[in-house]
């Protein structure tokens, strides 16, 4: 049972504009979510992360949405980059007294110049 | 400051092997997590350490297994390796439960022929 769902395994951009990646979650125990990047043959890199007390949380280029009601988050990046090209993990966890995040199968972002 | 170093960054072994994968977290983290990441099925949840206690884990069978030790460094071992344990292994660090995400190592590239 998939409790984090990227539905889009791809999104192609152009440069300048937004790029919006999405992520479902079907615990209602998850109280924090994240999202990471990651490059080919590198690890993982933490981008932004949103607790379940806000609904929106801004760094730069970087906006991530949470409406607990539907369940559902989104990454914004405006304006999008060529360098943004990667794939981005949604993660979530909950207050269960540990470190353990369940991740979604990621989505590969293409901003093309 | 160092990030979180795995050994070693590639490694091929034959079926029916054991294999044994290093992680030295980031100086003053504690908490130590592994994940395995195949084509398709995003990051799945190994385990997850804390003070050499095996604090969370995932489902996964009990041949794949791991410690850590009294200066966080961890293992984790395979044994009776399969081809569908091909996979990047990948650990992560963190502060211990400050809900600011993890830092990924550049993973364990394993592959089983």
């Amino acid at each position: 049972d998939q409790q984090v769902k990227q539905n889009s395994p791809s999104l192609s951009v152009q440069e300048g504009r937004i790029s919006i990646l999405n992520c479902d979650y079907t615990n209602s125990m998850f109280d924090y979510f994240l999202w990471y990047k990651k490059y080919p043959a590198e690890g993982p890199t933490f981008l932004i992360s949103i607790s379940s007390i806000k609904d929106k949380n801004e760094d730069g280029r970087f906006t991530v949405f949470l409406n607990k009601s539907a369940k559902h988050l989104s990454l914004h990046i405006v304006p999008s980059q060529p360098g943004d090209s990667a794939v981005y993990f949604c993660a979530a966890s909950d207050q269960g007294g540990s470190e353990k995040l369940v991740f979604g199968k990621g989505t590969k972002l293409t901003v093309n110049p | 400051k160092a990030g979180v170093t795995q050994t070693p960054r590639y490694l091929i072994k034959t079926r029916g092997q054991q294999v044994t994968l290093s992680c030295s977290p980031i100086s003053g983290h504690r908490s130590v997590s592994w994940y395995q990441q195949t084509p398709g099925q995003g990051l799945q949840f190994l385990f997850e350490y804390f003070s050499e206690t095996q604090r969370n884990k995932g489902n996964f069978p009990g041949r794949f297994s791991g410690r850590q030790f009294s200066n966080s460094r961890s293992e984790m071992n395979v044994s009776t390796l399969e081809l569908g344990d091909s996979a990047l292994y990948l650990c992560a660090s963190s502060l211990d439960l400050e809900r600011a995400g993890y830092t990924f190592g550049s993973g364990t590239r394993l592959t089983v022929v």
